[in-house]
């Protein structure tokens, strides 16, 4: 079947450390990988993607690679703002002929302080 | 290009009475899913509209439904609600041509 473990938290960290948040996924098949964003009382927002093995996402400072021999898809950011505060949430989707399907992992929450 | 939006925003239910939940999707989409996000956790796939037919549902009894009109909008409806149905409702709108989908900003049921 198809799941996702990331990392729990929650992690705390000083403005311009550097971030990681590990996630590894088990799936069925050739899945897209995803790394939303979700700030307090809201949706979630697209961080970025990457749809093929070796495929690195990136958007804000924030990226994260396609490691298929290693089933991982680790966010990183080399210098966290406060404005990052917020959880985070890696997520495959599994692709049909009609759309596709998210399994989500649990989320990390982050928060950066000055 | 107009984005998902769900309504409503917040809602509060008595156990055992019933719910619908709305969301209108992404222009050019026609692929709806909806998902439940419990406090402090990741969202879990309820169901996914295709076309106004249901295709695909995760593990939720089957006082959990929905429907898909032909403006591929959609709508939740959730029967005898539990305390355990609080959670954060989430909609998003895709289509098979891609791979992300988009979220709507969730409505936020709260059952007492």
């Amino acid at each position: 079947g198809n799941s996702v473990t990331q990392m729990e938290g929650p992690v705390t960290l000083s403005e311009e450390a550097f971030l990681t948040i590990n996630c590894t996924y088990t799936a069925t098949g050739y899945p897209s990988l995803f790394w939303y964003v979700q700030y307090p009382g809201e949706g979630l927002q697209l961080l970025l993607k990457a749809t093929k093995a070796d495929d690195k996402g990136s958007n804000k400072g924030f990226e994260a690679t396609y490691r298929k021999e290693t089933t991982s898809f680790h966010l990183e950011k080399g210098s966290v703002q406060v404005s990052d505060s917020a959880v985070y949430f890696c997520a495959l989707s599994a692709s049909y002929n009609t759309g596709n399907q998210f399994y989500f992992g649990t989320g990390t929450s982050l928060t950066v302080i000055p | 290009e107009t984005g998902v939006t769900q309504s409503p925003t917040h809602l509060i239910k008595t156990r055992g009475q019933q719910v619908t939940l709305r969301c209108s999707s992404q222009s050019g989409h026609n692929t709806v899913s909806w998902y439940q996000q419990a406090l402090g956790q990741g969202p879990q796939f309820i169901f996914q509209y295709y076309r106004e037919e249901e295709n695909g549902r995760g593990n939720f009894p089957p006082r959990f439904s929905g429907l898909q009109f032909p403006n591929y909008s959609s709508e939740l409806n959730v029967n005898a609600l539990e305390l355990d149905d609080s959670a954060l409702y989430l909609c998003a709108s895709s289509s098979p041509r891609q791979t992300e989908a988009f979220f709507g900003q969730g409505t936020r049921l709260t059952v007492v």
